[in-house]
């Protein structure tokens, strides 16, 4: 299962919303993650089952979708949401993530 | 606190082998899958290969890009997983990346360990 992420980066403002798609080859029902990424270090989980917010994580952070259209939202973006975001499925072996969103400062 | 911590990295020839290892603490290892992640420089993140838990014979899975090279095992004694990887090409190159299947967040990694690096090159 190929996932597409869009756009694979983008530059935004603080208080910003910003949206980031991932598309599947085929259905995943709601078997979609998405993590977020800081240079350096390792992938931070922020929403399992497509809408479910981690524990721990900014009610910013939304995540929508099913099927295979996806998407995360963060609703107003703060300066420590400058990162690589990275969609990842769990339908299907193998594994796939998407190609990563890089955010950045506008 | 869980803690996953990976080490084996290193240089190595193209051709040559290379055994990674996890050690996990703070939870109960044998309850949970493990799996083994990596990103290679700027680029985004691949799923490498998957230890199923004790429930289920640990038991295994792996991507086809390391299917036949690679190796994914679990030392019960010390809590750690183990990728043994074989015939290491130039594209292996990249950060290893240890991880925690989540028992109840929808089959996501909820841990991951810092990560090892490990480079390809003669």
């Amino acid at each position: 299962i190929q996932l597409t992420q869009s756009p694979s980066s983008l530059s935004a403002s603080i208080g910003d919303r910003v949206t980031i798609t991932c598309r599947a080859s085929q259905g995943v029902r709601s078997y979609l993650t998405w993590y977020q990424q800081k240079p350096g270090k390792a992938p931070r989980l922020l929403i399992y089952g497509a809408s479910t917010l981690q524990t721990g994580v900014p009610s910013r952070f939304s995540g929508s979708g099913s099927g295979t259209d996806f998407t995360l939202t963060i609703s107003t973006l703060q300066p420590e949401d400058f990162a690589t975001y990275h969609c990842q499925q769990h339908d299907d072996y193998p594994l796939t993530f998407g190609g990563g969103t890089k955010v950045e400062i506008k | 606190e869980v803690q996953l911590v990976e080490s084996g990295g290193g240089l190595v020839q193209p051709g040559g082998s290379l055994r990674l290892s996890c050690a996990a603490s703070g939870f109960i290892f044998s309850d949970y899958y493990m799996d083994w992640v990596r990103q290679a420089p700027g680029k985004g993140l691949e799923w490498l290969a998957r230890s199923r838990n004790r429930a289920n014979s640990y038991s295994t899975e792996y991507a086809p890009s390391v299917r036949g090279r690679f190796t994914i095992s679990r030392d019960e004694s010390m809590d750690s997983v183990h990728l043994q990887m074989n015939s290491l090409e130039t594209e292996d190159t990249a950060m290893y990346f240890c991880s925690r299947r989540s028992m109840a967040s929808a089959y996501a990694f909820d841990f991951w360990g810092r990560g090892t690096m490990v480079t390809v090159s003669s």
